[in-house]
């Protein structure tokens, strides 16, 4: 399977300001998403990262405060803007690619706001 | 809308004994249902899965079975290790891994030694 890394694994933001976090793939991927994973609770997709379009984004999730970029078909970034206590969580990337329609997760970032 | 609901939220079993986790879905056009594993701190990671045309399938220790008419679907783990410790999330998808997941609330698995 593809080896997916991110950047930051971790970080401490302040309220108010925003992080861009940045997931990279070794090979191409068919897609790629971006779920949330708030402390203790389930995975929930954010949106789908559209490779040169715009991103789909998921019932309770919109562009302004969580804008995607998806350049090519190894990278994608979500930012997480305007935080608030509220977005810490773990932020979780996940690719298909490879022949299979498997969904791989990237290690996650972990967000905490203050 | 779509959800899955996971049975139970946590399962304590002795090592050596079968475990078993069970979701039940509301999207009958669901083909694809993968289970993940998430020790601590760790990534979640797919464990095994099972499409719509398949009612069982079995990987070592570990099987899922599927009852489309029912919609709901199970994990077994047989011969429980300590290191079968972790969270276990299943999900569904009416697209195999090309759509989006929807997740169980997840079961936390303690096996004791």
């Amino acid at each position: 399977s593809a080896v997916i890394s991110q950047k930051p694994s971790r970080d401490i933001c302040q309220r108010g300001t925003s992080l861009t976090i940045q997931c990279q793939v070794d090979s191409q991927v068919t897609m790629m998403f971006w779920y949330r994973q708030q402390p203790g609770q389930s995975l929930t997709l954010i949106a789908t990262a559209n490779q040169g379009s715009e991103a789909t984004y998921e019932s309770g999730f919109v562009i302004d405060k969580f804008p995607i970029s998806r350049p090519n078909l190894t990278f994608s970034t979500l930012t997480v803007s305007n935080m608030s206590p509220e977005d810490s969580s773990i932020y979780l990337c996940s690719v298909v690619g490879g022949g299979t329609d498997t969904q791989y997760f990237g290690p996650g970032t972990r967000l905490t706001v203050l | 809308g779509e959800n899955v609901e996971q049975h139970p939220s946590t399962l304590s079993v002795q090592e050596g004994d079968s475990a078993v986790i069970k979701c039940t879905y509301s999207d009958s056009a669901s083909n694809y249902f993968p289970w993940y594993k998430q020790e601590l701190g760790k990534r979640p990671q797919l464990i095994i899965d099972i499409r719509s045309n398949v009612g069982e399938k079995k990987d070592q220790r570990i099987a899922v079975t599927l009852n489309k008419t029912a919609k709901h679907f199970s994990l077994h783990i047989t011969e429980t290790q300590p290191e079968d410790s972790a969270v276990y999330f299943c999900a569904f998808s009416d697209s195999g891994g090309y759509n989006k997941l929807i997740f169980g609330a997840g079961t936390r698995l303690a096996v004791h030694p």
